[in-house]
């Protein structure tokens, strides 16, 4: 069965300072995975994905991830944190060719301090 | 820049009760999707729609669930019956392909009460 983990529920940063976020997942087949942010009251909204090709992934806002199959992993990085990207960030992955649908992981709060 | 609208914004409604809830995708998408989102939990898949009807649905998506396509832009969740625990948030998503991303709407709060 398909799954996603985030193993930390938040994640604290100094304004400036690189941030990761974290993400695992489990797929049968080939992962095609997914960033997005949430800000509050609002929607999902997509950050970047990764299908094939280059395992560094450029999204918007200087957002990137790594995908590492070896480690089924795909960490969401940015090397300068601001303020503005505080908000909640979910990880989600999907089965290539299996299915379409999203499966998510719990969500990661990210609080970056002035 | 396109994106996915929803409404209503909120929607209280009583046990039992019937509730539609709207959304108009991006134009040119062909895939449709539904999940939700009870507060504090993670965002869940409910049903996804694709050549007017549905191509995968999840457990949760009971026949007290229904899904339309009633017009070229709207698309629709019913709910014919509604219990407390379907008190979430419910997103519509679509997508131009089945391999790229999805684009969500700003949601739909839904408190049964």
């Amino acid at each position: 069965a398909q799954s996603v983990a985030q193993p930390e529920d938040q994640v604290n940063v100094a304004e400036g300072n690189p941030l990761t976020v974290k993400c695992t997942y489990s797929v049968s087949g080939n992962p095609y995975l997914f960033w997005y942010v949430q800000y509050p009251n609002r929607g999902l909204q997509f950050l970047l994905k990764y299908i094939t090709g280059d395992n560094l992934v450029k999204g918007s806002y200087g957002f990137e991830a790594e995908f590492n199959k070896s480690q089924t992993s795909f960490h969401l990085k940015k090397p300068s944190a601001l303020v503005s990207d505080s908000a909640l960030y979910f990880c989600a992955v999907r089965d290539g060719g299996a299915t379409n649908k999203l499966i998510f992981g719990t969500g990661t709060l990210l609080a970056v301090q002035p | 820049e396109p994106e996915v609208t929803q409404t209503p914004s909120h929607q209280v409604t009583q046990m039992g009760q019937e509730v539609i809830l709207r959304c108009v995708p991006i134009s040119n998408h062909l895939y449709f999707y539904w999940y939700r989102q009870i507060l504090g939990q993670k965002v869940e898949f409910l049903v996804s729609f694709y050549n007017n009807e549905i191509s995968e649905k999840s457990e949760i998506f009971d026949d007290q669930f229904s899904v339309e396509r009633p017009d070229g832009s709207n698309f629709t969740l019913k709910i014919r019956s509604t219990k407390l625990e379907d008190s979430a948030m419910y997103f519509c998503a679509s997508s131009g392909s089945g391999v790229g991303e999805q684009f969500f709407g700003p949601g739909t709060r839904l408190t049964v009460l």
